[in-house]
């Protein structure tokens, strides 16, 4: 069956510091493959996302994710995180069914 | 547009008494989803649509949870009886299309006593 790993549970890292959070999937067909972050209180929102082309996807406040297809693998890294960042972090991969499974998830916390 | 809309936004209740959670997709999605997100287990599908079709409830997790979608711009959410342990936080999410990304609503969260 489907699934996605996520492997850290909680990442705890202070202001400045580079952050890469692990993903790995597992379907072998056509991968459709998203990080989403839910901030405090508040519902999913869509940072990036891959379906083709270059491996190297930019998305939204400085997060950037590589496909790397040998791995199975799609983390999510940040150069310097703020405190701003202190969410939770989903990678979800398109299901062959169409709709999008997701891992458990993992927590930053970023110390100002 | 207003994104995907839930009511209500927080919900208590006994045990026993039934709930009813909705909610409205952005417009012109034909893909709808319900999640549910618990500490134990995580963001959970428990069922979604197709053009107002159930498309696959394997994650709902019992016959007290059913789903309506009588139209595309409404469907709701329904725990007949409801238990202490469907205390979580329900998401619907609407789509454009098949595996594409994925718009959450500000969620619904229940707590059943």
């Amino acid at each position: 069956a489907q699934s996605v790993s996520q492997h850290n549970h909680h990442v705890i890292l202070s202001e400045a510091a580079s952050l890469e959070l692990g993903c790995n999937y597992s379907y072998g067909g056509t991968v459709n493959l998203f990080w989403y972050v839910q901030y405090p209180g508040q519902h999913l929102q869509l940072l990036l996302k891959y379906f083709s082309g270059d491996p190297l996807v930019k998305g939204i406040k400085g997060f950037e994710a590589e496909f790397i297809k040998s791995k199975f693998s799609f983390n999510l890294r940040k150069p310097s995180v703020q405190w701003s960042d202190t969410a939770e972090y989903f990678c979800a991969e398109r299901r062959s069914q169409g709709n999008l499974i997701f891992g458990k998830g993992t927590k930053l916390s970023v110390k100002p | 547009d207003a994104g995907v809309i839930q009511s209500p936004r927080h919900e208590v209740t006994e045990m026993g008494q039934e709930v009813t959670l909705r909610c409205k997709p952005i417009s012109g999605h034909d893909y709808l989803f319900w999640y549910r997100q618990t500490m134990m287990r995580g963001l959970e599908l428990l069922i979604y649509f197709n053009n107002n079709v159930p498309i696959d409830d394997s994650g709902m997790p019992e016959d007290r949870f059913s789903a309506k979608m009588p139209n595309a711009s409404f469907s709701t959410l329904k725990i007949q009886p409801s238990e202490p342990r469907d205390s979580a936080v329900y998401f619907c999410a609407s789509s454009p299309i098949s595996g594409g990304e994925q718009f959450f609503g500000p969620g619904t969260r229940l707590t059943v006593l």
